[in-house]
């Protein structure tokens, strides 16, 4: 049975930095896009990166990019999102899910985490 | 970035009763490459249906999807206890993948 486990949230300060992980098991992990969605309290969803199998290629939305970096140990079964300078908007519960997808796509999300919560206070 | 707008906010019925939601995008979605998820409070997102009307593993065929273009809906033909939920669509033929604000279906 697949298992996501994320790690890593807790509370921060403005400009500050975190690092999530997440776990995966029961996955060919190396063989698939990993990536992160976060949904703020209360509100929708909203993806925030992507890291193909290899590790090769990796995607962010422009609202974190340059700020947050996305990579994977595929020896471990794991991927980290490195978040730097971190604002109050970054507030959220951050999930780690599979992406699948064709070659002509992006992706869609299939086996999701529990999330880990990320506070960023003033 | 194509916007996704869902409607209703909230849709309140009963169970047995037949839920329809509508995701409308700004533009054409690429391929129909739109996705449904389910949300129960305190829970992670549950794929429903992905390629706007495959649905994933383990989903009741109670649950459909349909449309194209910019038009698609995810139906419920006899809603469950189990069903009463927020529903988010999402499209991915389009970077950034991005979804819509959710629909919640509560009991009436």
């Amino acid at each position: 049975e697949a298992q996501v486990l994320e790690s890593g949230g807790g509370l921060v300060y403005t400009g500050g930095s975190l690092r999530l992980s997440c776990t995966v098991s029961g996955l060919a992990f190396d063989t698939y896009t990993m990536s992160w969605v976060r949904q703020a309290p209360g509100k929708g969803l909203e993806w925030v990166s992507s890291i193909r199998g290899s590790g090769s290629g990796t995607y962010y939305p422009d609202s974190v990019k340059g700020r947050f970096t996305s990579s994977r140990d595929n020896s471990k079964n794991i991927v980290y999102l490195r978040m730097d300078s971190l604002r109050v908007e970054d507030t959220a519960i951050y999930y780690c899910a599979r992406g699948r997808g064709y070659r002509n796509s992006w992706y869609y999300f299939d086996y999701w985490g529990q999330g880990t919560p990320v506070t960023v206070s003033s | 970035e194509i916007v996704l707008t869902q409607s209703p906010g909230t849709l309140s019925l009963s169970p047995g009763e037949r839920a329809t939601l509508s995701c409308r995008a700004s533009q054409s979605v690429i391929g129909n490459y739109l996705a449904w998820y389910q949300q129960k409070p305190g829970q992670a997102p549950r794929l429903l249906i992905y390629d706007a009307s495959s649905r994933t593993t383990g989903v009741p065929d109670r649950f459909s999807g349909s449309g194209s273009g910019t038009d698609f809906s995810l139906t419920i033909t006899r809603l469950e206890p189990e069903d009463f939920a927020v529903y988010y669509c999402q499209q991915y033929g389009s970077s950034p993948e991005t979804f819509g604000q959710g629909t919640k279906v509560e009991i009436k």
